[in-house]
């Protein structure tokens, strides 16, 4: 256990329903990422909080996503009419330093 | 942006060292060189990092070249316990941009 917690662990969705994600992160850190992993390939950046403030979105993170970490503390992320393309493991991190350390991730499953 | 390349697969057995070596000719000056380890299903997992020459904890060592343009993760005595997905990843973490997971190298320890 790394100390980050994401909920809910799976998610089956019907596609162009919105569905959201939550992520506790260790309570001292204040940097906090999110990816999204598929099936043989390693996690890819979605965005990066520093406390509250979104710093960083990659171009993967389309319209229909959206993030919030508001009083820098858990993080959520919300796919809006989802597409069977989002499903994905999405997984959060939180950092010290150079160090990542990886919730468990929830799994969307759009059907 | 730096980027990795290291093996697709390897396999071993049980007992035995094994060696994964990451290329990064492109690291920058600020750049860490981190590994992390990934189980089915989990987020990875932090395993070791280092800036230069050797570095060693409880379960791995990782050796970097002068030139830091290549690093090898070495796992002594593995067991089957270690079959997993190893990540090499090189940046500062101050940039999800610059924090880039490749596709990793899969590991199975046989018995």
């Amino acid at each position: 256990d790394t100390g980050v917690s994401q909920n809910p662990r799976h998610k089956i969705t019907k596609r162009g329903q919105n569905v959201t994600f939550r992520c506790d992160p260790i309570s001292e850190h204040n940097r906090l990422y999110w990816y999204r992993q598929t099936l043989g390939q390693g996690p890819e950046f979605l965005t990066y909080f520093q406390n509250e403030a979104q710093l960083e979105k990659s171009r993967l993170l389309s319209d229909r996503f959206s993030a919030e970490r508001p009083k820098g503390s858990f993080s959520t992320l919300e796919i809006q009419r989802t597409e069977q393309g989002d499903s994905a493991m999405y997984l959060c991190a939180s950092h010290r330093n150079t160090e990542a350390f990886f919730g468990q991730g929830t799994r969307l499953t759009v059907v | 942006l730096a980027k990795t390349t290291q093996p697709i697969s390897m396999d071993s057995y049980e007992g035995q060292e094994v060696n994964i070596t990451c290329s990064h000719n492109n690291i920058a000056t600020n750049d860490y060189i981190t590994w992390y380890q990934q189980f089915p299903s989990q987020g990875p997992r932090f395993i070791i990092q280092g800036y230069k020459t050797k570095v060693t904890n409880e379960v791995a060592s990782l050796f970097i070249p002068a030139d830091r343009k290549s690093s090898t993760l070495s796992l002594p005595r593995v067991s089957l316990s270690d079959t997993a997905v190893y990540y090499c990843l090189v940046g500062d973490s101050s940039s999800g941009q610059n924090f880039v997971f490749g596709p990793g190298t899969r590991l199975s320890v046989l018995p």
